[in-house]
């Protein structure tokens, strides 16, 4: 089985100031990670995703992610947040062309 | 060029009555899927349909959930005898091929049972 964790229900964070939302996954094989967020509304716009190769993974909007096989993370950054990144942020992880999703973090900006 | 559409945006029903969702996916793409976003479950996954192999229904709820591809484009998710626990946003998404390949989701249906 398999799973995705997001320890943070919630995180506020102040314009300008570095963002960093953690996920955990269980699973047993290589994993297939994303990133996806959701504005008040709005469907799943993907940030980015890895597959294999460079741990270091570069997405859109200024967010990257790293893969951490030892500590089976995959956590989100942004080095400068703006008030438009207040969403909500999902991690999943791909298996059998399913996703899993982990429960979300609703990122609030304060200005 | 278009994304993957949706319709109705929202919908409101009465306990009992049976609804219909629609999805047009992303053109080109053979992967269709559904899922379901609930406050009590989170996003769960619903059925897949690629090409014209048979759907993986495996992640319904019920039997009162039904899902058709026709032409192997758009998909229509169709709910019977619904419920108050029915009321979610149903999320469609598609993707070129399927395993190991990004879904592009829709804005979703959401849809409330009263």
């Amino acid at each position: 089985a398999q799973s995705v964790t997001q320890p943070d229900i919630h995180i506020t964070v102040s314009e300008g100031a570095s963002l960093e939302l953690r996920c955990n996954y269980s699973y047993g094989a290589t994993p297939y990670l994303f990133w996806y967020v959701q504005s008040p509304g709005q469907g799943l716009q993907l940030l980015l995703k890895y597959f294999s190769g460079d741990t270091l993974v570069q997405g859109i909007k200024g967010f990257e992610a790293e893969f951490k096989r030892s500590q089976s993370s995959f956590n989100l950054r942004k080095p400068s947040v703006h008030w438009s990144d207040a969403a909500e942020y999902f991690c999943a992880v791909e298996r059998d062309y399913k996703l899993s999703f982990g429960a979300g973090t609703t990122v609030t900006v304060r200005a | 060029g278009a994304g993957v559409s949706q319709s109705p945006s929202n919908k409101v029903t009465e306990k009992g009555k049976d609804v219909e969702l629609r999805c047009d996916p992303i053109s080109g793409h053979t992967a269709l899927y559904w899922y379901r976003q609930s406050l009590g479950q989170g996003l769960e996954f619903l059925i897949y349909f690629q090409g014209n192999s048979a759907p993986d229904k495996s992640g319904l709820p019920s039997d009162r959930f039904s899902a058709e591809r026709t032409g192997g484009s758009v998909s229509t998710l169709t709910i019977q005898r619904t419920q108050q626990e029915d009321s979610a946003v149903y999320l469609c998404a598609s993707s070129v091929s399927g395993t190991v390949d990004t879904q592009y989701f829709g804005p979703g249906t959401r849809l409330t049972v009263l």
